[in-house]
């Protein structure tokens, strides 16, 4: 079946404009999860959903960042304002709610901020 | 909280030595450890869990890591590598009550020939 899908691959944005980011879910998955990576670092937590209850948005860095899914389904990430340290590669997982929780990601979305 | 500390950051190893990458956490209920890796210029993908039963368990490409409780670690261990498995390598946390998968920061493999 298909994997996790994101897009665009890849955005180039100038200081201060607002991107999006989108995530399509593997079907049947009830659990989403974006991170973050920046250049030879490793993966930080932005936010978590979970079928219809109130989504974990302890990692999100700043009120520049939200993210919004419908239900079960696509979900996108928008950063208002952006700067140059948002430069890194956004992931996206999705998973059951199985006790084993394994995370499949998407290939992810590189944004340059110039 | 959770936390997941990742010792060492790079680990060059000649190619067929022998190799173990650290994982520890910190967590004061129970939990599930994942190690992630990711390949160059690929998505991340799952090695290996521990759930539950038996401490040791195998993944795929002949990895195994080992679950201590005691010490909580969950170290990653691979008797003879491969060109093949240079790649970055994550440890991951989370707890049975709640889903939230915490990352270390990565353990870069590099194989030497």
């Amino acid at each position: 079946g298909a994997g996790v899908s994101q897009s665009p691959s890849n955005k180039v944005t100038e200081k201060g404009k607002d991107v999006e980011l989108r995530c399509d879910p593997i079907s049947g998955h009830t659990a989403l999860y974006w991170y973050r990576q920046r250049l030879g670092q490793g993966l930080e937590f932005l936010i978590y959903f979970q079928g219809n209850s109130a989504p974990d948005k302890s990692g999100l860095p700043s009120d520049r960042f939200s993210a919004e899914r419908t239900g079960e389904s696509v979900s996108t990430l928008t950063i208002q304002r952006t700067q140059q340290e948002d430069s890194a590669v956004y992931l996206c997982a999705s998973s059951r709610r199985t006790p084993s929780n394994e995370q499949f990601f998407g290939p992810g979305t590189r944004l340059t901020v110039l | 909280a959770q936390s997941v500390t990742q010792l060492d950051s790079q680990v060059p190893v000649f190619e067929e030595a022998p190799v173990e990458l650290r994982c520890n956490y910190s967590s004061s209920v129970s939990v599930y450890l994942f190690w992630y890796v990711q390949y160059p210029n690929q998505g991340l993908q799952l090695l290996l869990k521990y759930l539950s039963g038996s401490t040791l368990v195998k993944g795929i490409n002949g990895f195994e890591a080992e679950f201590n409780k005691s010490q909580t670690s969950f170290h990653l261990r691979k008797p003879s590598v491969h060109i093949s498995d240079t790649a970055e390598y994550f440890c991951a946390v989370s707890e049975t009550s709640y889903d939230k998968v915490i990352f270390g920061p990565g353990t870069s493999l590099s194989v030497i020939p």
